[in-house]
Order: C-alpha cells, then structure tokens, then sequence
C-alpha cells in the first residue's frame, strides 16, 4: 500500500499557484519523497525529490516540513498544460526496495 | 523526452495467447523496471532488471516473466492472457545507483485482451 495522503482533486486558475498537499506521517530516515505527475494516458514524467532540505528545479518546488511527515509541491505558474494527475511516493533509494508505490494521486485541474 | 521507448504502442490480443513487450532503455541507465497500470489506477510495480539479473518483484503471477539484454533493454512476457492484463504496461529506466537512482518512464504499450 501507498504510504502517503493525498487529495483526490484540486482546481487552479492559470497563472496562478499551483500548491499540492502531501502527508507521509510514517516516513523513514532513509525514504525520500518523489514526485511524478502523468498526464492523461502516457507514462509518468519525474518532477522533483528531496529527501530533508527544500528542492526547486525548473518545474517545481518541493516544500518539505522539518519532521518530514508532510511534503507540498508548488508549480509556480501553472498552466492548463498541468493539467494531470500527481503523485507523492516516498522511497529508499536505490535496490530492490527502490520500487516506486503509486498511490490514487491528486488529479489537477487548472482552469483558464 | 525521458529517451525510453518502448514497442508496440498498442496491442490487441484474445484471452490465453502470449505477448512480448519491449522497453529501450535511456543512455548510461542500467536499470529497468515494469509497471502495470489498468484502467482508473496507479501504475503497480511487476518487476525490476538491473545488469540482466531481477532484482526485485511484486505480487504479480509467474506467467509474467522478463528479460534484460546486454544493452540494458529489456522484455516482458505474459503467458496466458486473461481478460484483467488489459492495462497500460509502463517501462522505467534508472541508473543503478544508490543516490540518483530517480525512474524515468517510457510511453507504454497499451494492451488490451478480448
């Protein structure tokens, strides 16, 4: 089973903040947090990880609180391009145990 | 672009046949792994290849089976179709390395048994 909380749906106007809610309360040490989003019917693309400390890359930020239980991943400036559904996984890295766990997601919708 | 392809995209075929499905992996990665994802669902992990060995698998049946070629590409085969394999099967790429080990997905091939 998933071991993170997400909610099922969130609407975005365009242009605007996209601010995604993750709860990962039982998180180990050694677990990292993934993000990956899929748009409708075609492979899940990597977004961002971190493991304690913040992350941004050009896609998105990763906002981790300090006992780790919970994550948020901004977008920015969302675009109707966003448009998707997005994953929170929590990982070991690396090896047999590094398989990903996909929960339901959250599915976005972002709105002209 | 994540650089993994994968063939066929789609695939039709009628309940107890057999399929292959192929999965190139990105440049430099050793590492792959196949997921199915039916319908409504998150993708679920089948197994994992890394250096031609598995290593590591989930609770999928023994007539789904895989192989990794020498060039880090790799196949999934399922014997015996049954009417729930239809699915989107997802292959991933990684590293194999501990600390950037991140999966980088392909398009899927898209399976649907009558």
């Amino acid at each position: 089973d998933a071991k993170t909380t997400q909610p099922p749906s969130m609407d975005c106007a365009e242009g605007r903040a996209a601010n995604l809610p993750c709860n990962h309360s039982t998180i180990s040490g050694n677990e990292y947090v993934y993000w990956y989003r899929q748009i409708h019917s075609q492979g899940p693309q990597y977004i961002i990880h971190g493991l304690k400390n913040n992350e941004t890359n050009e896609m998105a930020s990763l906002i981790i609180t300090e006992d780790r239980k919970s994550s948020t991943l901004i977008l920015p400036h969302a675009t109707l391009r966003d448009t998707a559904v997005y994953y929170c996984i929590v990982r070991v890295a690396g090896g047999s145990q590094g398989n990903l766990i996909f929960g339901k997601g959250t599915k976005l919708s972002v709105k002209p | 672009e994540t650089g993994v392809t994968q063939s066929p995209t789609h695939l039709i075929k009628t309940r107890g046949q057999q399929v292959t499905l192929r999965c190139s992996s990105q440049s430099g990665h050793n590492t792959v792994s196949w997921y199915q994802q039916a319908l409504g669902q998150g993708p679920q992990f089948i197994f994992q290849y890394y250096r031609e060995e598995e290593n590591g698998r989930g609770n999928f049946p023994p007539r789904f089976s895989g192989l990794q070629f020498p060039n880090y590409s790799s196949e999934l085969n399922v014997n015996a179709l049954e009417l729930d394999d239809s699915a989107l099967y997802l292959c991933a790429s990684s590293p194999g390395t501990v600390l950037t080990d991140t999966q980088y997905f392909g398009p899927g091939t898209r399976l649907t048994v009558l």
